[in-house]
């Protein structure tokens, strides 16, 4: 079946610090999505992709979906301790509603 | 706008017991997801309603699973009887107009105790 590959695992970074994460996968989705999940809580959308190529930004995140449509990653800029948190990659196939998830990259900065 | 809103936010239990939960969705959407998340599994589909029907239950898990959607606005998931294997975070998800069917939006979730 589908699957995503989510990297890095966890990350450890300083205040200030940018942050990169990324999702490849061996399938072409038609749709990017990033997720952050803080304890105690549902996932939150950050970022949704449609176009292969396309750079979308939400502040002080930035992410791409990339050229072959089999990957796409997540950047931030200038980290803060609210940036505290678990971010999830979705992406979606064409004519199929189901989110195939990555397994998340916890971030965590250091005091 | 409210979102997703679920309910219990917490819930404990004992095995056999049943267990129901609770979801509305975000209105005017007009599909809604049921998930599980735990942390050998990650999020995991169970059931799918697009117009309150059912599309796809391939994920759930046995037949002591069940979910129903009597109209847009509400949604449940039971578990009948309860084991202590379903112990999880249950999730409802919507999605719908204005922003695309592939945007998910996320309720806060159910953790679910089975003793």
């Amino acid at each position: 079946g589908q699957q995503l590959n989510q990297s890095p695992q966890s990350m450890f970074i300083q205040e200030g610090e940018d942050v990169s994460m990324n999702c490849t996968s061996s399938s072409i989705f038609n749709t990017w999505l990033w997720y952050k999940q803080e304890p105690g809580e549902g996932p939150v959308l950050l970022i949704a992709l449609y176009k292969a190529g396309e750079l979308t930004s939400n502040g002080r995140l930035t992410a791409q979906f990339g050229i072959t449509r089999k990957d796409s990653f997540l950047n931030i800029s200038a980290s803060i301790p609210s940036d505290v948190g678990i971010y999830f990659c979705a992406g979606v196939s064409n004519s199929n509603y189901q989110l195939i998830w990555g397994a998340g990259t916890k971030l965590i900065i250091k005091p | 706008d409210a979102g997703v809103i679920q309910s219990p936010r917490h819930e404990v239990t004992e095995m056999g017991q049943e267990v129901t939960l609770r979801c509305k969705p975000i209105s005017g959407h007009n599909s809604l997801f049921w998930y599980r998340q735990t942390m050998m599994r990650g999020l995991e589909l169970l059931i799918y309603f697009n117009n309150n029907v059912p599309i796809d239950d391939s994920g759930m898990p046995e037949d002591r699973f069940s979910a129903k959607m009597p109209n847009a606005s509400f949604s449940t998931l039971k578990i009948q009887p309860s084991e202590p294997r379903d112990s999880a975070v249950y999730f409802c998800a919507s999605s719908g107009p204005p922003v695309g069917y592939n945007e998910q939006f996320f309720g806060p979730g159910t953790r679910l105790t089975v003793l």
